[in-house]
């Protein structure tokens, strides 16, 4: 099983959508869970960090079940701007490195 | 906002060559990593380094990579005798450190590896 698991997509939705990503993690020891958004060719970066609680910055909500080992990203009133590869990333213990899912691709279409 | 920054943004290299790929972390940042991305795949962690030595390192970094930081402001990554499936992109990225693993990572814009 991989360590981070994630729709493959592509998601082609179009502007003013609602849009869910979800993500499944496998090492029931992780402990800090994050969204990234990668551009095409481009450097991942830190969109929002993921809370048990669930928490919100924006048009973007995340939430965590840590019983499934499940994250899950909702994009709401989507923008073309918003076109891009989400990685859904966990770190394992403390000071150890983050692992990425290989992402899933958003496109918004006007 | 402070930034990590990669130097080459491209590099193109014959096939047993050594290259080196330069990054400066963010000043107050404590914790270094290289990590890769081929095209179309997962970005994968290479190796960490904090205090001035290696803390953790994948089975990817092998006796043809090591990493260094010379002067107290860059951290090297040099590969030594470099393959075709070297080609990636790789990433140096930075971290404060001190939020207990739960503070994100700032990345750099990558350097793009061409092995011919």
């Amino acid at each position: 099983r991989k360590e981070v698991e994630q729709d493959p997509g592509p998601f082609n939705v179009p502007e003013g959508a609602t849009v869910a990503f979800n993500c499944t993690y496998s090492n029931s020891a992780s402990q800090s869970f994050f969204w990234y958004r990668q551009d095409c060719r481009k450097e991942p970066k830190l969109l929002m960090s993921v809370y048990s609680s669930g928490n919100e910055d924006g048009r973007f909500t995340a939430q965590l079940n840590r019983a499934s080992q499940y994250i899950s990203l909702l994009i709401r009133d989507s923008k073309l701007s918003d076109s891009a590869t989400y990685l859904c990333v966990v770190n394992k213990l403390g000071n150890t490195p983050l692992v990425f899912g290989k992402g899933t691709r958003l496109s918004v279409i006007a | 906002e402070p930034e990590v920054t990669q130097t080459p943004s491209h590099q193109v290299t014959q096939m047993g060559q050594e290259v080196i790929l330069r990054c400066v972390p963010i000043s107050n940042h404590l914790y270094f990593y290289w990590y890769r991305q081929i095209l179309g795949q997962k970005v994968e962690f290479l190796v960490s380094f904090y205090n001035n030595e290696i803390s953790e390192k994948s089975e990817i970094f092998d006796d043809q990579f090591s990493v260094e930081r010379p002067d107290g402001s860059n951290f090297t990554l040099k590969i030594r005798s470099t393959k075709l499936e070297d080609s990636a992109m790789y990433f140096c990225a930075s971290r404060v450190g001190t939020g207990g693993g739960k503070d994100g990572y700032t990345f750099g814009s990558g350097t793009r590896l061409t092995v011919v």
